[in-house]
């Protein structure tokens, strides 16, 4: 159980399009999504609290207007990279806090490479 | 603001012991998760500690002082399959403000 799933795996686009990513609990309900993003060598860095019902929280510096967060129902939350530029090439990965072995676990989904051209 | 240590790099031989250390600074602090990732995939859990002591799960086991902001994830019997990037993180705020802080990560080499 508590299998999250993020689509697309891999995505590449041009400089100064959109590009939308979803994250889907598959056997559970999440109320709660978290966005990472994942530079090369480098850890996890939160982006922002995904919330079912009510508007995204945003970490210091991660512009909200640029990374749109929607959690439309309680298995769907999706981020949309407006205007991507180069530098927003990175892994992005969603989790949500499930039933695991320990309380506050998180499941990750696969996670979706993004390549701005 | 949170901050998580964790050494950059660990090379060990295949069968050996291997301890990563963790030294975390963060406000309401919950617990000490550790994850494995391997390269271009998403982590994997593999332990959490809330309360003082080591943990034990087969091969891997963790270790949290509360006290003094310091866990360890200690890997016995070493496979290659082993090779990858440990992630240690803590759990801090309640409800709505519940996150996951993560350290820059270990990567740990297994040489044969």
């Amino acid at each position: 159980g508590a299998v999250v799933s993020q689509h697309p795996s891999w995505v590449i686009c041009k400089s100064g399009t959109s590009v939308k990513i979803e994250c889907r609990s598959l056997d559970f309900q999440a109320t709660t999504m978290f966005w990472y993003r994942q530079f090369p060598k480098q850890s996890l860095m939160l982006m922002a609290t995904s919330n079912e019902g009510s508007k995204a929280t945003y970490e210091q510096g991660v512009e909200k207007d640029k990374f749109l967060i929607n959690h439309a129902s309680l298995t769907l939350s999706t981020l949309t990279v407006t205007s991507a530029h180069p530098e927003d090439s990175s892994f992005y990965i969603c989790s949500a806090p499930g039933q695991g072995a320990a309380t506050g676990e998180l499941f990750f989904g696969e996670g979706s490479r993004l390549t701005v051209l | 603001g949170q901050n998580i240590d964790q050494p950059t790099e660990m090379t060990a031989t295949e069968g050996a012991i291997v301890q990563i250390n963790c030294t975390y600074q963060t406000s309401g602090f919950n617990g000490l998760f550790w994850y494995q990732q391997h390269a271009g995939e998403a982590p994997t859990f593999l332990s959490y500690n809330v309360l003082d002591g080591l943990e034990e799960k087969g091969r891997f086991s963790s270790f949290l002082s509360r006290s003094k902001g310091y866990s360890y994830l200690l890997l016995k019997e070493l496979q290659m399959k082993d090779s990858a990037s440990y992630l240690c993180a803590a759990s801090h705020g309640w409800g709505n403000d519940y996150k996951l802080s993560f350290g820059a990560g270990t990567t740990v080499t297994v040489r044969a």
